[in-house]
């Protein structure tokens, strides 16, 4: 079946290194991703997205990249500061209106 | 500020009782959704709704049940069929025309932990 996940289930980043967090996907067809945030005890917060047509994309500090000949999908972070320590994960839309799949999340830990 | 709230934050469910989340949003949003999350899996869909006074079955809704009788609210009810339902729950929104998986990212509020008495 179609799946989101993780290659590594925590990462830890000396605080002001970059860090990049990895999501492999299996449906070829998807469309769009997204990148969130969860904080303990928190909802995930919206972080970035990047639709298929596009490679790269960057926002404050972040960059998604998308490789879709390998079906790989990444986050970095420039500069890691300790408020980024938090659960990430990534999300997928299946091609056209089909629903949004969660991938189990990676640790990331700054050590200060 | 626009945003979703969930509540109450912590509720306690004892054995034969249903107990219903609550969730509130601002942002004009048309589709609504609930999620469950435990540990190590990802979120699982339980409802969603992409307008008012309709809503779809997800992939986890037995012993759930909702309603969608205003925009802005979307609650959940966890029934006493509901066997197993300690769990972290998430509501979500997102914008899109009506439909509810768009191109558009969800957002979420700050979650409901439901553990059993």
């Amino acid at each position: 079946g179609e799946s989101v996940g993780l290659h590594l289930p925590t990462l830890s980043v000396q605080e002001g290194d970059n860090s990049i967090i990895n999501c492999a996907y299996s449906n070829s067809a998807s469309d769009y991703f997204i990148w969130y945030k969860q904080e303990s005890g928190k909802g995930p917060q919206f972080i970035i997205d990047i639709r298929s047509n596009m490679d790269k994309r960057q926002g404050q500090r972040v960059t998604v990249l998308l490789n879709k000949t390998v079906k790989h999908l990444s986050l970095q972070i420039a500069a890691t500061q300790p408020g980024d320590s938090a659960v990430y994960f990534c999300a997928e839309k299946g091609g056209g209106y089909q629903k949004v799949t969660f991938g189990t999340g990676t640790k990331l830990q700054v050590i200060p | 500020d626009g945003g979703i709230t969930q509540s109450p934050k912590y509720l306690f469910r004892k054995e034969g009782q249903n107990v219903t989340l609550s969730c509130e949003q601002n942002l004009n949003h048309d589709a609504m959704y609930w999620y469950r999350q435990d540990p190590g899996q990802g979120l699982r869909l339980i409802y969603y709704s992409q307008i008012v006074n309709d809503f779809q079955k997800g992939d986890i809704a037995e012993g759930y049940s909702v309603s969608r009788e205003k925009k802005e609210s979307f609650p959940l009810t966890v029934t006493s069929a509901q066997k197993n339902p300690t769990a972290f729950y998430l509501c979500a929104s997102s914008s899109g025309q009506g439909r509810p998986y768009s191109n558009q990212p969800q957002h979420f509020g700050d979650g409901t932990r439901l553990s059993i008495l």
